[in-house]
């Protein structure tokens, strides 16, 4: 299964809406679809598991939704600390990831 | 609390072997299965294998099934990952993770990360 994150990378300003796509090449369980999101220099930190549920202190304005092929995760403000790369995930396979760039 | 903390950087001639741990804390280090991901500098993520602390049991991704063991001590606490015949494309930095729930069958959701290891194979 490959994942493709179409978006290599947003320019987006502190206070839009992120809506980042993950796509399938195969209909996959949503059980182990996951987000992480990677800072410079930091390890990745689980955001979005089973494609909707927030990891523990996660904030709300983290969503995840999709499933079959289609995944999104949704930042509905970005904050300044949210400005980094996200990648998605299933089961064994990481897509190449999305960086949320500052306009 | 719940922490891993893994072992210094590398560096290493090509066609040696590098061995990285990591030591586990603040839970029961057998009810939770491991995986190590690697990043080379500037790319994605990228999947190894995992490690059932409980019985050791592996499963390695098949680019990595030759070249790779992962191994744990129990009565330390510690997961192993042992790459073998190095050459430049695996200078990255490789990371433990641990699964989110202590189940009999792994979810594949990494929630707890260790800080990562640098290692570079370099002649």
């Amino acid at each position: 299964i490959v994942l493709t994150q179409s978006a290599g990378t947003l320019s987006l300003s502190p206070g839009d809406r992120a809506t980042l796509s993950c796509r399938a090449s195969q209909s996959v369980s949503s059980s182990y679809l996951a987000w992480y999101q990677q800072k410079p220099g930091q390890a990745p930190r689980l955001l979005i598991y089973g494609a909707s549920s927030r990891a523990t202190g996660i904030p709300d304005r983290f969503s995840g939704s999709g499933s079959g092929t289609d995944f999104t995760l949704t930042i509905s403000r970005l904050e300044p600390e949210d400005f980094a790369v996200y990648y998605c995930q299933h089961y064994r396979t990481f897509g190449q990831g999305t960086k949320v760039e500052i306009k | 609390q719940v922490q891993l903390v893994q072992s210094g950087a590398e560096v290493k001639k090509p066609g040696a072997s590098v061995k990285v741990s990591c030591k586990a804390s603040g839970y029961t280090f057998s009810n939770y299965y491991m995986h190590w991901v690697r990043q080379a500098p500037g790319q994605g993520l990228e999947w190894m294998g995992i490690i059932n602390p409980s019985g050791g049991r592996t499963s390695y991704a098949q680019k990595f099934e030759a070249r790779v063991t992962m191994t744990r001590e129990t009565s330390t606490s510690i997961v192993y990952m042992e790459l073998s015949s190095l050459r430049s494309e695996d200078t990255a930095v490789y990371y433990c993770a641990r699964d989110q729930n202590g189940e009999a069958i792994s979810d594949y959701v990494m929630a707890v990360w260790g800080q990562g290891t640098t290692v570079t194979v370099s002649s």
